[in-house]
Order: C-alpha cells, then structure tokens, then sequence
C-alpha cells in the first residue's frame, strides 16, 4: 500500500513569494492533518479535515495560511505571502475512523 | 488541549542496553500514543495505550501508564542502532487530533 505521499519534498523560494504543499492520503482514510515541526515549537496542529471538512484551523497561524480538501484524496497547504518565519517542515497525516495517524515524510520548506 | 512532554530531553545508549523514556501530563485522558520518528522522515506509530491499561507490549517495546501520576514510560529492551530516533508522546486533542511533546531524541551507538 502507498503511504501518505507529500509533495515537494523539498521546497526553497524567496519570501513573498506563494508556496502550495500538496499531499495525498492514504485510499480510505477519511481524516486528514497537516503539522508544522520546528525545532523551536515542536510539532505543531495546524488543521485538521474529516471527510473533507475543515473541523479544526485554530492553529493556522496566520491569514496568509489557508488549507483545502477537495476531494478525499486530495489537500492543500497554502502560504501566501510567505515569509523567512514559515521555514519548517510541514508534515501530513491521515486516519481512518479509530486507527493510528500515518504520516508522510514531509515538505521541507526554506523561505529565503 | 494539553502536550505530554517527554523526559529526558535526549538519551545516549549502547547497543544492547534498556532505553526508558517518560511523558507527563496534566489533566486526564482517555487515551496515550508513543510515536517514532527517524531522521527525515514522518512519525510512524509505535503503541496506544488506553487508560485503563497499566501495561502494553509490542516486540521490545513496553509502555506503562500510571493514570494516577499523570505519566507514562515507554521502554525499549535490547536497543539497537536501528532504534536511533526521536520518540514522542502524543495525547488527544478535541475530535480525532493529537497533541505531540517536544520528544526525547534517542542515540544507540554500536
């Protein structure tokens, strides 16, 4: 079975400029998470989806970070404009109904 | 919502030697996951431990929870290089969310 696919993995790009993380769960997973993990903050919640409903974006930090799911298979990350403090790795995650959270490998995000 | 965090900070061991490691928390919960992060990588689950277990085992992992003192270890026997990782504790947020401490980051030399 394929996994949580994260896409890039790796992204550089000036600040200012419009960044899209993009991730695919896993086929039948019906709850979608993104994270934030630096080293400062840890792991943190950014929003979470269940079946393809945003329930909880309290932790988007900022108007410039908005986040979609049009479809099950299918989520968006979005920061614009970005700045130099969005560095992080942005991790994605998916479940099904009670099981564990499976995570993909994350987009490593640099913002010069 | 609440973290768990995890004690100690970062742990160096030798191949073979026991690895212990603690999150603690504040109010009660329902339930506590151990989850395993290797270098690059996303976190892979280890274990769930609900609470009213007290002890839970999966291959050299064991993880006790002492809903009493609010904390819970989680013990690698026999550690091996491949165990090098972070390990972090995760607690139920509101609906199906978790909270994730800041970790202990686990060295296992040869």
């Amino acid at each position: 079975d394929a996994g949580v696919i994260q896409s890039p993995r790796h992204e550089v790009t000036e600040m200012g400029q419009e960044v899209t993380l993009r991730c695919k769960p896993i086929s039948g997973h019906n709850s979608l998470f993104w994270y934030r993990q630096t080293m400062m903050r840890g792991l943190e919640l950014l929003i979470y989806f269940n079946n393809n409903v945003p329930i909880d974006d309290s932790g988007m930090p900022e108007d410039r970070f908005s986040a979609k799911m049009p479809n099950a298979s299918f989520s968006t990350l979005k920061i614009q404009p970005s700045e130099p403090r969005d560095s992080a790795v942005y991790f994605c995650a998916s479940r099904q109904r009670d099981w564990p959270q499976h995570f993909g490998d994350g987009t490593r995000l640099s913002i010069l | 919502s609440q973290q768990g965090e995890e004690d100690p900070q970062a742990l160096s061991i030798q191949e073979g030697e026991n690895a212990t490691m603690n999150c603690s928390y504040k109010t009660s919960i329902n339930n506590l996951q151990w989850y395993r992060q290797n270098s690059g990588r996303g976190l892979v689950h280890l274990i769930l431990i609900r609470s009213n277990e007290r002890e839970k085992h999966s291959g050299r992992l064991r993880v006790t929870l002492d809903t009493s003192k609010k904390s819970s270890s989680l013990l690698i026997t026999a550690s091996r290089a491949a165990d090098t990782a972070s390990y972090f504790c995760a607690l139920p947020n509101s609906g199906y969310a978790l909270n994730f401490g800041k970790g202990t980051s686990l060295l296992v030399t040869p």
